[in-house]
């Protein structure tokens, strides 16, 4: 069955950096995209960022472009999200979700927790 | 950017039908997805491509698009499915993912 699990998560100062993993298995991960989600204390979900099959295309949401960067490895099934510069406003639960055939983010992992601090 | 927006809650009594609002500027013409997220847990689809389930989902779930609203409706109501409803498009003229800002839908 399909399996999304982060890791990277902690407490971390604002202006800092932290990187973010999310370990694939159970479904050929070279053929799907890759979103991350995130979601503050509280309130709702937030898209992040896409990246395409093949790593050749990525997109990001407003609130985090040109401080965060999306990435993959396909031969070690993981996604990553470099998060720099990072804000009070970063701090969130990370999903690592599968873009679907159908439109939909069809599967997420439980999350990886980004607390910024200081 | 493009806006989806949702009411806060909606309270329902076990066996009534539940009806969630997700509306849109011109949304009839995108494919909209709902996730059902319970406290403490991953967020789950129960709804893609306007209104089709995913297997697993019962079919007391069932979704509609026209317009500038789209709609998830539960009929039958059981208290398993007390949840935050989220829905979501595919902006493409930014190449954005969009969610709307949930619903606490209360089984009373």
């Amino acid at each position: 069955q399909v399996q999304l699990v982060e890791s990277g998560g902690g407490v971390v100062q604002p202006g800092r950096s932290l990187r973010l993993s999310c370990a694939a298995s159970g479904f050929t991960f070279s053929s799907y995209g890759m979103h991350w989600v995130r979601q503050a204390p509280g309130k709702g979900l937030e898209w992040v960022s896409f990246i395409s099959d093949d790593g050749s295309y990525t997109s990001y949401a407003d609130s985090v472009k040109g401080r965060f960067a999306i990435s993959r490895d396909n031969s070690k099934n993981k996604v990553y999200l470099q998060m720099n510069d990072l804000r009070h406003e970063d701090t969130a639960l990370y999903f690592c979700a599968r873009d679907g055939e159908d439109d939909s983010f069809d599967s997420w992992g439980q999350g990886t927790l980004v607390t910024v601090s200081s | 950017s493009y806006v989806l927006t949702q009411p806060p809650s909606v309270s329902v009594a076990p066996g009534k039908t539940a009806i969630v609002s997700c509306d849109g500027n011109n949304i009839g013409s995108k494919s909209v997805q709902w996730y059902q997220q319970k406290p403490g847990q991953a967020p789950v689809v129960v709804m893609y491509s306007d209104t089709d389930r995913p297997s697993g989902i019962p079919e007391r779930f069932s979704g509609s698009n026209s317009g500038n609203m789209a709609t998830l409706t539960i009929i039958r109501v059981e208290a398993g499915d007390e949840a935050d409803y989220y829905c979501q498009v595919w902006d493409s003229s930014r190449d954005h993912w969009v969610f709307g800002g949930g619903t606490k839908v209360t089984v009373l």
